[in-house]
Formats: C-alpha cells, structure tokens, sequence
C-alpha cells in the first residue's frame, strides 16, 4: 500500500529558530499534500494543501509566512516553521492519497 | 459548519468485553467517512472508510457502521493490543478533493 515517510519524529528547537519537517511518499507519486496539527487532546486540524510545482492552499488562520510549504516534487513536501515560538509547540502530520495514508508525525517542541 | 463528536472521550474494558464507540456528524455533504486507528506519538492509521447509510465494513474484532448521522465502531473481544486512541473524519465536498474533518478521537484501553 501506500506509505509516507515523515522526518523528523521528534524535534526540539529554540525560540526564534527554524525547523524543517519532510514527507516522501515512498511508492506512489503525490500531486496533493495535506499538513495537519494535532494539540493534545484535540482533533486533526488541517493547516494547509500543497500542490506540486505550484502555491499551497492555507486554511483561515494560518499564517502562510510562517509555516512554509515547498511541494517541488511528485515524491516530496515540506513544511518550514519559521522563526519558531512555545506556542508552535506540537505534533505536525502529513497526509497523502486523501485519508487514506498518513505520515508517523513530527513532534516538534519549542523551547 | 461540518462537525464530528466522538464519544466516549475514554474506554476502559476487560479483555473480551465487547462494546461500542460513537461518532456523530453534521456535514453539508458526506463523501465518506473514516475511521483510524492512532498510537501514542504516531500518525493515524487508516482502518475503513464508510460511503452510504447502511454500509457496514469488517475488519478482524472491528465492525464500522453507518447511519445518516452517526457511525459506530464496535469492537468485538477486544485484547489488549487494541488499546489505542480510534479516529473519526468525515470527508466532504470542500475544496478539490473535499476536507477531512476530524473527531477528537475516543481513547480505548483494553486491561487483560
């Protein structure tokens, strides 16, 4: 079946820094990414679309310039938190073939 | 606005206690609905995914069912390896590929 590869599981990080999250879509090629958030306790919530070779598609709140998503191949997206605060703090998830294969999440802490 | 409420929030059972998890939804249009399965620190993992009312689904001790408002997972003797926390979305017909909108998930632990 399908299977998305995420990396990093884990990362920690200071304030003010960036991080660099990666999905490969490992046997299949994925012309949509989805992105989510995940609080503990609360539900996936999606950030943003990612489209290969063109601009992502962000949900109502989220700031574009700070969370950057790069979808430059079939095989590959990435999402960039920029300039990382406490309040970023949480478990990042990609998503391919719509629903039906996720990513082993990133949780990233800021400190 | 599209919602989905899981119950119960926790599940504790015995080994071999059967029982049910509930999800609820309100959607502007129901492409399908999901159900996966979440471990501690891991990304969901897709177990069914439901179209129509009445459309049932089976996978080892998992059943999903589906009505015009809600679905339910039962779980039939459940064992131990199958505490985790159970995942509802609903897929609608926003955007080009509609969106996921997720529950807050049901914790199960099932105690041997």
């Amino acid at each position: 079946g399908a299977v998305v590869s995420q990396h990093p599981s884990r990362v920690i990080c200071k304030s003010g820094t960036s991080v660099k999250i990666e999905c490969r879509s490992l046997d299949f090629q994925a012309t949509t990414m989805f992105w989510y958030r995940q609080f503990p306790k609360q539900s996936l919530m999606l950030m943003a679309t990612s489209n290969e070779g063109s601009k992502a598609t962000y949900e109502q709140g989220v700031e574009k310039d700070k969370f950057l998503i790069n979808h430059a191949s079939l095989t590959l997206s990435t999402l960039t938190v920029t300039s990382a605060h406490p309040e970023d703090s949480s478990f990042y998830i990609c998503s391919a073939a719509n629903g039906y294969t996720f990513g082993s999440g990133t949780r990233l802490t800021v400190v | 606005e599209d919602q989905v409420t899981q119950s119960p929030e926790a599940l504790r059972l015995q080994e071999g206690e059967s029982s049910s998890l509930n999800c609820s939804y309100t959607v502007s249009g129901l492409r399908g609905l999901f159900w996966y399965r979440q471990d501690p620190g891991k990304g969901p993992e897709f177990l069914f995914t439901l179209y129509s009312a009445g459309e049932e689904k089976e996978k080892e001790r998992l059943k999903a069912t589906l009505t015009k408002k809600e679905s339910f997972l039962h779980i039939t003797a459940p064992k131990p390896e199958d505490s985790a926390t159970y995942l509802c979305a609903v897929l609608n017909y926003g955007g080009s590929q509609g969106n996921l909108i997720f529950g807050k998930g049901t914790k199960l632990s099932v105690k041997p």
